[in-house]
């Protein structure tokens, strides 16, 4: 069975600083790995994902994410908050033998601080 | 959003009755997914459909029913028998597991469901 901690609820950061939300996962084979991102009231956005390859990925809104295989992680990151990133952010994993089926993360709370 | 449409946004409905929800995709796309949203504990998945005619339970299936009748929608229904329904549901849309985009899933606005 595969699965993804988010160990935080909730992670402030002040505006300008750096930022970093937490994701550990578990599968039986090599993962496919996502960031999501939900707004109050609204469905989630698709960030960015790891296939293989490079472990630092690229994504939307200056986010990346870097995955490392012997800590099971994937921790998003970001250079510099803006007050606009407060929002809900969700860690999904899949197996590649799993056809098309994700377990999400229960979310991350990232708090902007003006 | 993308091209998924989900309604309504708010549904309001008596305990014992059936309700269901709407969501439709123009984006083409092969696999549907239904997933329930409670605080605190993130998105859980209800049912999933891979193509037309066929769906399979997620992990919450119970009290809960769907149909794909055509690739573009996948109707769910809460029914009486679900003890909690009340909840923010989420419906998504993923392309073809081989393509690039795979594992990528494209989420609706969702409908907030409260049963009294």
């Amino acid at each position: 069975a595969q699965s993804v901690a988010q160990p935080e609820d909730q992670v402030n950061v002040a505006e300008g600083n750096p930022l970093t939300v937490k994701c550990t996962y578990s599968v039986s084979g090599n993962p496919y790995l996502f960031w999501y991102v939900q707004y109050p009231n609204r469905g989630l956005q698709f960030l960015l994902k790891y296939i293989t390859g490079d472990n630092l990925v690229k994504g939307s809104y200056g986010f990346e994410a870097e995955f490392n295989k012997s800590q099971t992680s994937f921790h998003l990151k970001k250079p510099s908050a803006l007050v606009s990133d407060s929002a809900l952010y969700f860690c999904a994993v899949r197996d590649r033998g799993s056809y098309q089926k994700v377990t999400f993360g229960t979310g991350t709370k990232l708090q902007v601080i003006p | 959003d993308g091209g998924i449409t989900q309604s309504p946004k708010y549904l309001f409905r008596k305990e014992g009755q059936n309700v269901t929800l709407s969501c439709e995709q123009n984006l083409n796309h092969d696999a549907m997914y239904w997933y329930r949203q409670d605080p605190g504990q993130g998105l859980r998945l209800i049912y999933y459909s891979q193509i037309v005619n066929d769906f399979q339970k997620g992990d919450i299936a119970e009290g809960y029913s769907v149909s794909r009748e055509k690739k573009e929608s996948f109707p769910l229904t809460v029914t009486s028998a679900q003890k909690n329904p009340t909840a923010f549901y989420l419906c998504a849309s993923s392309g073809k597991a081989t393509s690039g985009r795979a594992g990528e899933q494209y989420f609706g606005p969702g409908t907030r469901l409260t049963v009294t």
